[in-house]
């Protein structure tokens, strides 16, 4: 299993243009999850699905920020317009879920896209 | 919202020593895990741990869940430098729903070789 893919691994861009983030879950996982990683606030749910469907976006910082998973395999992070004070380190999570499968519980996280925001 | 109190901050200790760290919290948690995040990657799982009292080991790594369920401690014995990294804990709310994990601050682990 190559793990959770997340792309690009670094991304500069200039304030006011549109990013997004990329995520591969892995296969069979019900759970996704979108987490964000500064040093001031640490990691930060964004937002997570089930079964492709949105469950809590009410980590989202604002209307700039949206997410979709079109498929089980598949899900996007994106900043429109983007702003300095994006930069930081997004992470996608995956899991199973806990109630069908507590003896492997646990989120899998992909290696981060890290934004800098310029 | 909820808050998982995570200490110390960081520890910079000597290769053989033992380390100690833990969580707390003012709310029931259903489950505690226990994430290391080394430089440029993501978390990575250590332990779970699902019933209260329940102590569990991965190697020279022992957690436990407290028997409150508000709490939870990690203890890493003679620290070696690949030890090296962040620290986190995390926890489930009860109710059993999905729900997410909450993350604590971490606890950043330094050992001089």
């Amino acid at each position: 299993d190559a793990g959770v893919i997340q792309s690009p691994r670094h991304e500069v861009t200039e304030m006011g243009q549109e990013v997004t983030l990329r995520c591969k879950p892995i296969s069979g996982h019900d759970y996704l999850f979108w987490y964000r990683q500064t040093m001031m606030r640490g990691l930060e749910l964004l937002i997570y699905f089930n079964n492709n469907v949105p469950i809590d976006d009410s980590g989202m910082p604002e209307d700039r920020f949206s997410a979709k998973m079109p498929n089980a395999s598949f899900s996007t992070l994106k900043i429109q317009p983007s702003e300095p004070r994006d930069s930081a380190v997004y992470f996608c999570a995956s899991s199973l879920s806990f109630q069908r499968y507590r003896a492997n519980y646990g989120y899998t996280f992909g290696s981060g896209t890290r934004l800098t925001v310029v | 919202g909820q808050q998982l109190n995570q200490s110390p901050q960081s520890m910079f200790i000597q290769e053989g020593e033992d380390v100690s760290m833990n969580c707390t919290s003012s709310s029931i948690f259903n489950t505690w895990l226990w994430y290391k995040q080394e430089p440029g990657e993501g978390p990575v799982l250590l332990i779970a741990l699902y019933k209260a009292g329940e102590l569990t080991s991965n190697g020279r790594l022992t957690a436990q869940f407290g028997i409150t369920r508000k709490d939870s401690f990690l203890n890493i014995s003679a620290s070696i430098p690949s030890d090296v990294g962040i620290y986190f804990c995390a926890g489930q709310l009860g109710g059993g729903s999905q729900g997410n994990l909450i993350f604590g601050k971490g606890t950043k682990l330094s050992v001089k070789p």
